[in-house]
């Protein structure tokens, strides 16, 4: 099993360019969850899809931010324009079938850092 | 507003020094708390839910109880290689049904040889 699939790994960009995430879900997991992690606030969700269909946005910072979820296997996590504050560790997660039976949990993949000068 | 809440933020332990972490948690109900370990670098891995409280679970040297309004994370006899941040997150019950979790800041253990 291959695990949540982040890239990049690590990103450091201008402020005001385009930051693309990407993330692979684990085969089969049809729930995605975005999560950012500042020392601050620590981990906060962003937002999730059940079925690649958004459910819960309301976490998303701004307009600035946007996500989809075009396949089961693909989503994107995109910033335009980035700010510096906006600088954190960006978390894709999966889960089969969400937290809605007991014994499911979310995984986690290996964060992309973005650094945004 | 539900609030989770750990303490203490950095815990240090010498090899096999037992202790406690704990987590205080605020919602208008609960489905399950989880706990996740965070090492340096990476994404949170999966420990434990606990869905009732009274419930306990063990893996290792890792204990996690559960009571209405706290958790804790008993480490017995810890090894340097328990070091890392512990995570702990409630899974609310809404109106709506949400898979959101609310995470706490983190529990960062260190254990010395």
């Amino acid at each position: 099993d291959a695990g949540v699939i982040q890239s990049p790994r690590h990103e450091v960009t201008e402020m005001g360019q385009e930051v693309t995430l990407r993330c692979k879900p684990i085969s089969g997991h049809n729930s995605l969850f975005w999560y950012r992690q500042t020392m601050m606030r620590g981990l906060e969700l962003l937002i999730y899809f059940n079925n690649n269909v958004p459910i819960d946005d309301s976490g998303m910072p701004e307009d600035r931010f946007s996500a989809k979820m075009p396949n089961a296997s693909f989503s994107t996590l995109k910033i335009q324009p980035s700010e510096p504050r906006d600088s954190a560790v960006y978390f894709c997660a999966s889960s089969e079938q969400g937290l809605r039976s007991p014994g499911n949990t979310i995984y986690f993949g290996e964060g992309s850092w973005l650094t945004v000068v | 507003e539900d609030q989770v809440t750990q303490s203490p933020e950095a815990l240090r332990l010498q090899e096999g020094e037992s202790s406690s972490l704990n987590c205080s948690y605020t919602v208008s109900g609960l489905r399950g708390l989880f706990w996740y370990r965070q090492d340096p670098g990476k994404g949170p891995e999966f420990l434990f839910t606990l869905y009732s409280a009274g419930e306990e679970k063990e893996k290792e040297r890792l204990k996690a109880t559960l009571t209405k309004k706290e958790s804790f994370l008993h480490i017995t006899a810890p090894k340097p290689e328990d070091s890392a941040t512990y995570l702990c997150a409630v899974h609310p019950r809404t109106k709506y049904n949400t898979d959101k979790l609310i995470f706490g800041t983190g529990t960062r253990l260190q254990v010395f040889p």
